[in-house]
């Protein structure tokens, strides 16, 4: 099975602050790779998929990067509707998996 | 518009049983493999099980034999049918829809699933 890391679990920034959030795959995923976007009490919400493409009606300001077993989702420019938590999944074979998430909050 | 929604959640005592259901609408169903997946309380997501359109199911090995997924696609409705509830199978199950490729673009609002005595 693949397991999935994330880092860092918790990410503080302000609004306007460039956020990079890095996913590891435990083995070479190519790039399969999604990454959803989730709030309290909310169901998630995908933002990225394939390492690099956009979700219709994602904003521009997300972006994804990385290929094999590294992965990076990046906030060019961090906006108050952003604060919330991060799941990257690795969508190159059963089981999927999730990373562990990362939140991020207002420093 | 694509819609989920969840019903059939929540408290059941140890060892007992339940029956999501999760009713779509607004795309073709019976064109897409369906996912469960859940998120213990406070905790991260985990893939629970999938159906394809053509039926072939799969599951985590922490649910096989005790979680059955199936899907009537008359009535545009997954379902998961789960035994022998453990405290640790306590989550929000939600349904989701595969584009097509093992990820996933659309989720209903979740189901809550609360095994306790």
């Amino acid at each position: 099975d693949i397991q999935m890391t994330q880092s860092p679990s918790t990410l503080y920034a302000s609004v306007g602050d460039r956020v990079t959030i890095t996913c590891r795959a435990s083995q070479s995923i190519s790039n399969w790779l999604a990454w959803y976007q989730q709030k309290p009490g909310k169901a998630p919400n995908l933002l990225i998929y394939k390492a690099s493409s956009l979700e219709s009606g994602v904003p521009s300001r997300f972006s994804g990067s990385g290929s094999g077993t590294e992965f990076t989702l990046t906030i060019s420019s961090l906006q108050p509707d952003d604060f919330a938590t991060y799941y990257c999944q690795q969508h190159d074979s059963y089981p999927l998996s999730f990373g562990g998430g990362t939140k991020v909050e207002i420093k | 518009e694509v819609q989920l929604v969840e019903s059939g959640g929540g408290l059941v005592q140890p060892g007992g049983s339940l029956r999501l259901s999760c009713a779509a609408s607004g795309f073709t169903f019976s064109a897409y493999l369906m996912h469960w997946v859940r998120q213990a309380p406070g905790k991260g997501l985990v893939w629970v099980s999938h159906i394809d359109g053509d039926l072939s199911t799969r599951y985590a090995d922490s649910v096989k034999g005790r979680f059955t997924i199936s899907r009537d696609n008359a009535k545009n409705t997954l379902f998961l049918q789960i035994n022998t509830l453990r405290a640790e199978d306590t989550a929000v199950y939600y349904c989701a829809r595969d584009r097509g490729g093992g990820f996933f673009d659309s989720w209903g609002q979740g189901a809550l699933v609360t095994v306790s005595s």
